[in-house]
């Protein structure tokens, strides 16, 4: 398994603002997702952060929104920009010990945008 | 994008009865996955059932893949409160892909 923190558990942001989210994993693994849960609904993978080189987004998605950073084995951080109230979700970060295996979840950023 | 499309959206038991969840996908897969989310918080695995396997057990659970109709269920027996929760598939696509794509969802809730 993994221990994975996340840092803020809740923010509430103006728009036109950013938000960074933190993720902190307790041993070092070589994938890290980042995944968007609006509300009420289910996840939805933003990107994948590869250490070492840039990350790889999925469609619908656009690096000048979300900067990622992967500066180490054992972080991670997601940068929503220009906040607008339709950013307001959960954001989590997952890993995954082995390709295509379970991933261990974080517990969640909250964002709401006013 | 969403691999597919769970049912019930919405399931509401007495504690001690069965719950049935219905999870379909739209590609070949290497694996599918479910997960528990409770009240908005981080997602816990469950269980990972393989494309070659057919059915699996972890205490309570039950899940059974149906790769033909590209199908899967998640059966929790003698449900409790505490298993109130949304469950989600998520499927592991094949052709060298290491990413999740999830499932809506489906929302339990279990009464005493």
């Amino acid at each position: 398994s993994a221990v994975i923190s996340q840092k803020p558990s809740r923010d509430i942001c103006q728009r036109g603002t950013s938000l960074t989210i933190q993720c902190q994993v307790d041993s070092q693994v070589t994938m890290m997702f980042w995944y968007r849960q609006q509300p009420g609904q289910s996840l939805t993978l933003i990107a994948t952060a590869n250490q070492g080189s840039e990350a790889t987004y999925e469609s619908g998605f656009v690096i000048d929104k979300f900067p990622i950073s992967r500066p180490n084995l054992t972080f991670s951080t997601l940068t929503v920009s220009n906040l607008s109230p339709e950013d307001s979700s959960i954001y989590l970060c997952s890993v995954d010990r082995q390709a295509g295996e379970t991933q261990y979840f974080g517990p969640g950023t909250r964002l709401l945008v006013l | 994008s969403q691999q597919g499309e769970e049912d019930p959206q919405a399931l509401s038991i007495q504690e001690g009865e069965n719950a049935t969840m219905n999870c379909s996908y739209k590609t070949s897969i290497n694996n599918l996955q479910w997960y528990r989310q409770n009240s908005g918080r981080g997602l816990v695995h469950l269980i990972l059932i393989r494309s070659n396997e057919r059915e699996k057990h972890s205490g309570r659970l039950r899940v059974t893949l149906d790769t033909s109709k590209k199908s899967s269920s998640l059966l929790i027996t003698a449900s409790r409160a505490a298993d109130t929760a949304s469950y989600f598939c998520a499927t592991v696509p094949s052709g060298g892909y290491n990413k999740l794509i999830f499932g809506a969802g489906t929302r339990l809730a279990v009464h005493p």
